[in-house]
């Protein structure tokens, strides 16, 4: 099955400053790459996506850029603010009609005012 | 919309006990998913449905754990007997399950302790 490694576990940054995570997957098939921000005591929340057919998508401070020769796929957060401080997820999907989505391990992302 | 609904928010029992998670998907949602997370494991998927059928329970950890989705608007997670390394978050997710639609909505989660 599908396999997704996320690095790092921990990052901390100073406001204003960009931040970046960065995701591996191991099934070639896999189309779909959402990232989801998740606030303490709170569910994941989907944040930015992309599909394979695409190599970078950006919406205001978050982007996230696919290079699907090399497996992988970073979220980059410029201009970080406090309100940015949650763990962060990457997921994969691995086939077209197979909703199953497997979640890296997460990165705690905490911004230093 | 009120998005996913999960009940109850927060639940202690004690090992041995019966414990029930119930969750309520967004209103025209075709999929709904059982996630579990823990600090070890990270988030995992238990089971997902589609259309109220189950569609894949590789994840579902042991016979202890079982889910059913009666209709299109209620799903619940049961857990007999709980064990303590069953403590978790529990988390639902629903999404449209449309073709290319794949944007998965979670709930508050359910923190179940079991003692």
């Amino acid at each position: 099955g599908e396999n997704v490694e996320q690095h790092p576990s921990t990052l901390s940054v100073q406001e204003g400053d960009s931040a970046v995570i960065k995701c591996t997957y191991s099934d070639s098939a896999s189309n779909y790459f959402p990232w989801y921000k998740q606030e303490l005591g709170k569910g994941p929340q989907l944040i930015i996506d992309i599909r394979s057919n695409v190599g970078e998508k950006k919406n205001q401070r978050i982007a996230v850029t696919l290079n699907k020769t090399a497996k992988h796929f970073s979220l980059h957060i410029t201009e970080t603010q406090p309100e940015d401080s949650a763990v962060y997820f990457c997921a994969a999907r691995a086939s077209q009609g197979n909703e199953k989505l497997t979640f890296g391990t997460g990165t705690r992302l905490t911004i230093i005012p | 919309d009120a998005g996913v609904i999960q009940s109850p928010r927060h639940e202690v029992t004690e090992m041995g006990q019966e414990v029930t998670l119930r969750c309520k998907p967004i209103s025209g949602h075709n999929s709904l998913f059982w996630y579990r997370q823990t600090m070890m494991r990270g988030l995992e998927l238990l089971i997902y449905f589609n259309n109220n059928v189950p569609i894949d329970d590789s994840g579902m950890p042991e016979d202890r754990f079982s889910a059913k989705m009666p209709n299109a608007s209620f799903s619940t997670l049961k857990i007999q007997p709980s064990e303590p390394r069953d403590s978790a978050v529990y988390f639902c997710a629903s999404t449209l399950g449309a073709v290319g639609e794949n944007i998965q909505y979670f709930g508050a989660g359910t923190r179940l302790s079991v003692l």
